[in-house]
């Protein structure tokens, strides 16, 4: 049962385009909604978070949109940089409080190239 | 993150071999975790140990033993290898006492493992 769906598997943009990726869970009891980036060679490592009291959040050139209602959220890239290639995983966690456990619920990734 | 250290970082071995993947943390953090990245398929968590003395399985234990020898300290195991555990293994940890998100996760590089 795969509870947090990502598209696209993979991604090429052009430099200075905007990458879209999106993710959708099915866990209403998720309260915390991070990306993770990796670079090859890399483990994933923790690129901007939302929890769903906001409906977005922004970090420089990236910002996760997050919709409640339809239990789905995304990664916005803003002018897309070759250094920004990378594999993208979305996840989904919750807290004790709700039953969980905060152990994160992993989308399956996205590749994304960005060419010069 | 240097904070969390795998070796090996690439193994190939044979089918029906014992294998120990090793993880070592100076983060301090009381959680560990074992997870494989396969194309596709994303990151999937095989085993959680939250201290010590909690062993947890994840989605896919089966095949796979680990042991917390001390808090800085978490091995897994392949008894007998198989072809199918051909995969990219990462160690991670992270901390239920800092003011920090508890669910945030903290990657080794990963271990390369290939089984003939």
């Amino acid at each position: 049962q795969q509870q947090v769906k990502q598209s696209p598997q993979s991604l090429i943009v052009q430099k200075g385009g905007i990458s879209i990726i999106n993710c959708a869970y099915e866990n209403t009891a998720f309260d915390y909604f991070p990306w993770y980036q990796q670079f090859p060679g890399k483990g994933p490592a923790l690129l901007i978070a939302i929890r769903p009291d906001v409906s977005e959040k922004k970090e420089g050139r990236f910002t996760i949109s997050f919709n409640k209602s339809a239990k789905q959220f995304s990664l916005h890239i803003m002018d897309s940089q070759p250094g920004d290639s990378a594999t993208y995983f979305c996840a989904a966690s919750y807290s004790f409080a709700s039953g969980g456990s905060y152990i994160p619920t992993f989308g399956r990734g996205t590749s994304l190239i960005v060419h010069p | 993150d240097a904070d969390v250290t795998q070796t090996p970082r690439n193994r190939i071995t044979k089918t029906g071999k014992r294998i120990m993947l090793e993880c070592s943390q100076t983060k301090g953090h009381d959680r560990m975790y074992w997870y494989r990245q396969d194309p596709g398929l994303g990151l999937r968590l095989i085993y959680y140990s939250f201290d010590v003395k909690d062993i947890n399985k994840g989605e896919i234990s089966d095949g796979y033993s680990v042991s917390r020898q001390a808090q800085a300290k978490f091995s897994l195991s392949l008894e007998s290898a198989i072809p199918n555990q051909t995969a990219l293994y990462f160690c991670a940890t992270s901390d239920y006492t800092s003011g920090a998100y508890k669910g945030t996760q903290y990657f080794g590089p990963g271990t390369r493992l290939t089984v003939l």
